[in-house]
């Protein structure tokens, strides 16, 4: 059974770094799978941020290309994402999830709150 | 602005079928999978239907999905109170490279 499991500081102060790692069990990230992140303000719908293949390749949402990168370790089976000058507007729950290419996610880790305030 | 647009609510009764649709564009629906989930307050998402209409492991055939050109619904037949969630749509997007997400809707049980 596939699983994963975000982790993370819960509070960031504005215009400081986001970083956040997920950690996957039950499946080698080392497979034909991306791997994603994809956040929910409170209240709000869903926004897909990035997604990383484990040699390395990536897609981001020009939104907030900028801002974000994604990074993979495959010898810890675990995939990190990072977000640079945030503001209140990130603040969301962020979860971590699967999918194939071309495709939507299918496996989500349960997801992690990260208040951005001073 | 989500890319796929949902309706903010949908409502029936205990034994109603209800559809939900989503309508995209030529770049999303109109050429990949639709994916549907299922949200209940406090957590994940979880996967309804993929690949259009196909159901994963333990996903009840109450729930069915179809898509034409660059529309896609989600219907629930003999609705429960337990089927009161927030339902969301999902497809990849060519333009962008990524996945796009309707605005959810909100499933009322009268």
């Amino acid at each position: 059974q596939v699983q994963l499991q975000e982790s993370g500081p819960g509070l960031v102060e504005p215009s400081e770094t986001l970083s956040l790692t997920c950690t996957v069990s039950g499946y080698s990230i080392s497979s034909d799978f991306y791997w994603g992140w994809v956040r929910q303000p409170p209240g709000k719908g869903l926004e897909w941020i990035a997604s990383i293949y484990e040699s390395g390749r990536n897609y981001y949402n020009p939104s907030l290309d900028s801002r974000v990168t994604i990074s993979v370790d495959t010898s810890k089976n675990q995939f990190s994402l990072k977000m640079t000058s945030v503001t209140a507007t990130d603040t969301a729950i962020y979860y971590c999830a699967r999918h194939l290419y071309s495709e939507p996610l299918d496996y989500w880790g349960q997801g992690a709150l990260v208040t951005v305030s001073s | 602005q989500s890319v796929l647009t949902q309706p903010l609510s949908a409502s029936g009764t205990p034994g109603q079928t209800v559809t939900i649709p989503c309508s995209g564009s030529s770049s999303n629906i109109g050429s990949n999978f639709v994916y549907w989930y299922q949200q209940f307050p406090g957590t994940a998402p979880k996967l309804l239907i993929y690949k259009n209409n196909q159901w994963p492991s333990g996903i009840p055939d109450r729930f069915s999905g179809s898509k034409s050109g660059t529309s896609a619904s989600l219907a629930i037949s003999g609705l429960r109170s337990e089927d009161e969630a927030d339902y969301h749509c999902a497809a990849w997007d060519d333009g962008l490279s990524g996945v796009v997400f309707g605005g959810g809707t909100k499933l009322t049980v009268l």
